[in-house]
């Protein structure tokens, strides 16, 4: 089952509003990743975080390595009706797991 | 193409017959895996190989699932005697040797009737 808790479920937001959405887990991992997935599609890759505290961006695109190993949010500016989607957030060890999505709506 | 495809996109079986799913790596990816994901879930891990050795299948939810990639480029994921619980997207990523960002394929989407 999943080890990580990704938050919130869902979201209905306006076009131009920021979004934030987090991720939490009972267990350090080494490496925290991002990923949006499309209807019919695989998870792409948004961000890849290497390091505790490490914050780092990509494009409208803000994502943070929590301190302590077992966390991590990634925050998107300015919204636009092609951020709709799924987003996940990946814990990497030995082998990766995923939490359940957060899944996006953008009204324009 | 440039990216790891899959094939088929889709897949309706009867329950009890056996499947095979084709995974095409981006070329020179040494480390190859297959994920599960069912409906509204996030991907679940099955297994991962580095060139041609599978290193993890810890997991493969039963014996009836078995994977290989013999001269470490194409990767086949069986699924034998097919159940209903076996329904779900099933994805395969690559990656470079040492890298933990793993490019995901588009998935095939198995239904088991």
């Amino acid at each position: 089952g999943q080890q990580l808790n990704q938050s919130p479920q869902s979201m209905f937001i306006q076009e131009g509003e920021d979004v934030s959405m987090n991720c939490t887990s009972s267990s350090i991992f080494n490496t925290w990743l991002w990923y949006k997935q499309d209807p019919g599609e695989g998870p792409v890759l948004l961000i890849a975080l290497y390091k505790a505290g490490e914050l780092t961006s990509n494009g409208r695109l803000t994502a943070q390595f929590g301190i302590t190993r077992k966390d991590s949010f990634l925050n998107i500016s300015a919204s636009i009706p092609s951020d709709v989607g799924i987003y996940f957030c990946a814990g990497h060890n030995n082998d990766m797991r995923f939490g359940a999505g957060t899944r996006l709506t953008v009204k324009p | 193409g440039a990216g790891v495809s899959q094939s088929p996109r889709y897949k309706v079986a009867k329950r009890g017959q056996d499947v095979a799913l084709r995974c095409d790596p981006i070329s020179g990816h040494v480390s190859l895996f297959w994920y599960q994901q069912a409906l509204g879930q996030g991907p679940e891990f099955l297994t991962y190989f580095q060139n041609e050795a599978q290193l993890d299948k810890s997991g493969l939810p039963s014996d009836r699932f078995f994977a290989e990639r013999p001269e470490g480029s194409v990767s086949t994921l069986k699924i034998q005697r097919t159940q209903q619980e076996d329904s779900a997207v099933y994805l395969c990523a690559s990656s470079l040797g040492g890298s933990n960002e793993q490019f995901f394929g588009p998935g095939t989407r198995l239904t088991v009737l």
